[in-house]
């Protein structure tokens, strides 16, 4: 099993549709968690981190469930500047520094 | 400007070569990390530094070498012996928990 697995999507939408990408982690001492976006033949970027109480950055909605060992993110009003491939990443303090677990990506595509 | 900067963006290998990364940051971020990205996967961690003078493999080390002399400067090297060189590799820097990365240097082996 893969310790973060996304579905690989692609997920095409329509411009102004609402999307959800979903996220699970197999090790729960996993500590803090972000959502990453790249954009293609790019470095990923930092998009926002994942609290356990949510957070909100304008039309992204991020969730976290430490229970479920899940991890979501919301993208209202699709723009198609959203097109990218959005990484989650699960963060865990080991051995005296932080490891960063990195799942292989959903790929959005967002059209006219 | 703060940031990271890898060189090249495109590096050529030939059979046998070794070949080093550039990876120079001026955001004065202890931590340093190498990561290999192939194709539908997620970014592997080669190897780390959270202190000049001082490294440690990550998981996917082998065939792979580093150096951190500096606190600006962590270099790459892809020595022969990794048999499977092909990929985006990407540089990142930390001070706390939050990565931040270079744009990468794509490696092809003629």
């Amino acid at each position: 099993r893969k310790e973060v697995e996304q579905d690989p999507g692609p997920f095409n939408v329509p411009e102004g549709a609402t999307v959800a990408f979903n996220c699970t982690y197999s090790n729960s001492a996993s500590q803090s968690f972000f959502w990453y976006r790249q954009d293609c033949r790019k470095e990923p970027k930092l998009l926002m981190s994942v609290y356990s109480s949510g957070n909100e950055d304008g039309r992204f909605t991020a969730q976290l469930n430490r229970a479920s060992q899940y991890i979501s993110l919301l993208i209202r009003d699709s723009k198609l500047s959203d097109s990218a491939t959005y990484l989650c990443v699960v963060n865990m303090f080991s051995g005296g520094y932080n490891k960063l677990i990195f799942g292989a990506g959903t790929r959005l595509a967002v059209h006219p | 400007d703060g940031g990271i900067t890898q060189s090249p963006k495109y590096l050529f290998r030939k059979e046998g070569q070794n070949v080093t990364l550039s990876c120079e940051q001026n955001l004065n971020h202890d931590a340093m990390y190498w990561y290999r990205q192939d194709p539908g996967q997620g970014l592997r961690l080669i190897y780390y530094s959270q202190i000049v003078n001082d490294f440690q493999k990550g998981d996917i080390a082998e065939g792979y070498s580093v150096s951190r002399e500096k606190k600006e400067s962590f270099p790459l090297t892809v020595t022969s012996a990794q048999k499977n060189p092909t990929a985006f590799y990407l540089c990142a820097s930390s001070m706390w928990e939050t990565q931040y990365f270079g744009p990468g240097t794509r490696l092809l082996v003629l």
